[in-house]
């Protein structure tokens, strides 16, 4: 199947600073990607749509600020978690769309202290 | 997009079937249902999508009665591996807007 990576895997940064994922489609191209965020014991949440070209859509709650969304081509959405702070602290995984079905990263954990 | 109702947890045996049950009431003519299996850490890995009746592959089964109003998903003879959290989604293809909305998942714990 579809292979979609995430990098990196984890990542531990300073309250304040900010942190960029990166999330890649390689055999495929996908013009639309999606970002969730995992809580631990909780189920996925999506925060964003990531359209490429155009700007992406964020789900209600989510700051697009702070949430910096950039889908440059048609394999590689980023994410960037700017200011961060400890309850950003999450699994972060996204997916890009398939013919029929998602294919989701491994997901990136990130730890703000 | 439809809501899903799924049990919070489930208990089995390796070498038993396991059967987790979803609820979708409000499933629109378009909607498809789709299962994906999360272990830890990981990102949700597709198990199998279907539209009515009966679908099946590799790894499992899934029981679509006429109504759709809820779907089954059959896991033959479970083993400790197949211990990981399922997810049932329902979501129309055909529209431009795919984004899956996942419920609370079923968390399978598998016994030896």
């Amino acid at each position: 199947g579809a292979v979609v990576s995430q990098h990196p895997s984890r990542v531990i940064c300073k309250s304040g600073t900010s942190v960029k994922i990166e999330c890649r489609s390689l055999d495929f191209q996908a013009t639309t990607m999606f970002w969730y965020r995992q809580f631990p014991k909780q189920s996925l949440m999506l925060m964003a749509t990531s359209n490429e070209g155009s700007k992406a859509t964020y789900e209600q709650g989510v700051e697009k600020d702070k949430f910096l969304i950039n889908h440059a081509s048609l394999t590689l959405s980023t994410l960037t978690v700017t200011s961060a702070h400890p309850e950003d602290s999450s699994f972060y995984i996204c997916s890009a769309e398939g013919d029929y079905e998602q294919y989701f990263g491994p997901g990136t954990r990130l730890t703000v202290t | 997009l439809a809501k899903t109702t799924q049990p919070i947890s489930m208990d089995s045996y390796e070498g038993q079937e396991v059967n987790i049950t979803c609820s979708h009431n409000n499933i629109a003519t378009n909607d498809y249902i789709t299962w994906y299996q999360q272990f830890p850490s990981q990102g949700p890995r597709f198990i199998i999508q279907g539209y009515k009746t009966k679908v099946t592959n590799e790894v499992a089964s899934l029981f679509i009665p006429a109504d759709r109003k809820s779907s089954t998903l059959s896991l033959p003879r479970v083993s400790l591996s197949d211990t990981a959290v399922y997810y049932c989604l329902v979501g129309d293809w055909d529209t431009g807007r795919r984004a899956l909305t996942f419920g609370s998942g079923t968390r399978l714990q598998v016994q030896p």
